[in-house]
């Protein structure tokens, strides 16, 4: 069964430091991985998707992720945070099969202070 | 631009009442999803949909049934509504297949409360 770990559920940085997300997954085959982020009473809007191409993917907002099968992690990263990135991000992996299931993490929330 | 649609964005209703949640997409893809957000939970899947008539369970689907008539349309529907399904939900839809359309999108949520 596939499966994603949020390993931490609340991060705090300051505006103009480094960002880092950790998740990692568990499945039988290679998966595909996503990240969502959600605003404060907004929709969930995707960041990036990794479906086996290149292993560092880059995604809007300066956002980016490093799939590594090796340590079956797929962390989202940014060099400098900015205050409009405090939101609610989640890892995702997909069922690569015709039903496409999303299976999420349980968030972490991302804050950021001045 | 390619859109889902839930018809409401919040609803109040009582214990006990049959509730229609409704989503639309206009993009013609094949499938769709019903999650509920709860936090510290992330989203579970409720029910989900590869085809019009076709439904399968999800990982919580106690207490909603679904109804796909139409491509566009799927509905979730609680046919007692409980204080426990109180909740944010979430629609998606998804083109089959992978490489660059390997994409999924959401609607807006609706935001359940049971009284």
């Amino acid at each position: 069964a596939q499966s994603v770990t949020q390993l931490d559920s609340h991060v705090s940085v300051s505006e103009g430091t480094p960002v880092l997300l950790r998740c990692n997954y568990s499945s039988s085959y290679s998966p595909s991985l996503f990240w969502y982020v959600q605003h404060p009473n907004k929709g969930l809007q995707l960041l990036l998707k990794y479906t086996s191409a290149a292993t560092l993917v880059k995604g809007i907002n300066g956002f980016e992720a490093e799939f590594k099968k090796s340590e079956t992690s797929f962390h989202l990263t940014k060099p400098s945070a900015h205050m409009s990135d405090a939101a609610e991000y989640f890892c995702v992996v997909s069922d690569r099969g015709n039903t496409g299931k999303l299976i999420f993490g349980q968030g972490t929330t991302l804050q950021v202070k001045p | 631009d390619v859109k889902v649609t839930q018809s409401s964005r919040y609803l109040v209703k009582r214990t006990g009442e049959k509730v229609f949640l409704e989503c639309v997409q206009d993009m013609d893809h094949e499938n769709m999803f019903w999650y509920r957000q709860d936090p510290g939970l992330g989203l579970r899947l409720i029910y989900f949909s590869y085809d019009v008539k076709m439904k399968e369970k999800g990982d919580i689907p106690e207490g909603y049934s679904v109804s796909r008539e139409k491509k566009e349309r799927f509905s979730l529907i609680l046919e007692s509504a409980s204080t426990n399904q109180t909740s944010m939900y979430l629609c998606a839809s998804k083109v089959l297949g992978l490489g660059e359309n390997y994409g999924y999108t959401f609607g807006s949520g609706t935001r359940l409360t049971v009284v």
